[in-house]
């Protein structure tokens, strides 16, 4: 069964330093997304990306975050200089319908640790 | 805003107990509601969903039904299994041209025992 993979599983780094989340979405999806969770707090959404540009974004989703489809493959989050804050668990997830109606299927998301 | 309230955890049950996770809603509109579920190491999985109301979301025991008059959808089970063992998000998507995100819940932990 198809499914969304990201890497890396965990990440440790420390203050300051940009981060590179990975994602790889389903083939045929054509919505891509970023939530996180801080641990003990809802799943927040950050972002979604349609036809190689952001569609919405949260007020999260400030300067230091960016998302980028580099390839036909491959859809990134960085984090150009990350705070004690960003600590969470980052969640990707990739639906195939439109928006509004389509099933969003998630990865396992990428644990980032920031000292 | 949207916002999604769901009881907190863990829930912790004995094998064939029944399972009840309470999930209330604030939303504008007939939001589309879900239930997710991450089991240990995975993703989050699709459980169930009901798009309008008294709409009933069933799958692989589970059910929730969409309650419009108190804003609910509560997630109930039978029969839990060790199994069953995991967090449950609840979740609404607003309906409407553009409106893609999910709002989600906390989580509820649900631990079963033998």
């Amino acid at each position: 069964e198809p499914e969304v993979t990201q890497t890396p599983s965990h990440q440790v780094t420390q203050m300051g330093q940009e981060v590179i989340l990975r994602c790889v979405p389903i083939s045929n999806h054509l919505y891509f997304y970023w939530y996180r969770q801080i641990l003990g707090q809802k799943v927040e959404f950050l972002v979604s990306f349609y036809n190689n540009e952001i569609s919405e974004k949260s007020e999260i989703f400030d300067d230091q975050f960016s998302v980028e489809r580099p390839d036909g493959s491959n859809f990134t989050l960085k984090i150009r200089s990350t705070k004690l804050e960003d600590s969470a668990m980052y969640f990707c997830a990739s639906s195939e319908g439109t928006a509004n109606t389509g099933e969003l299927f998630f990865g396992e998301g990428s644990r980032l640790t920031v000292l | 805003g949207n916002s999604v309230t769901q009881m907190e955890g863990p829930v912790t049950l004995s094998e064939e107990a029944f399972l009840t996770i309470n999930c209330t809603y604030t939303a504008t509109g007939y939001p589309s509601l879900f239930w997710y579920v991450q089991y240990p190491g995975e993703g989050l999985q699709l459980l169930l969903k009901a798009t309008k109301a008294d709409d009933k979301g069933s799958n692989k025991g589970f059910e929730a039904t969409y309650r419009k008059e108190t804003t609910s959808f509560h997630l109930e089970k039978g029969s839990v299994q060790v199994s069953d063992s995991a967090v449950y998000f609840c979740a609404l998507r607003p309906r409407g041209t553009g409106y893609s995100t999910l709002t989600f819940g906390k989580g509820t932990m649900l631990l079963v025992s033998p």
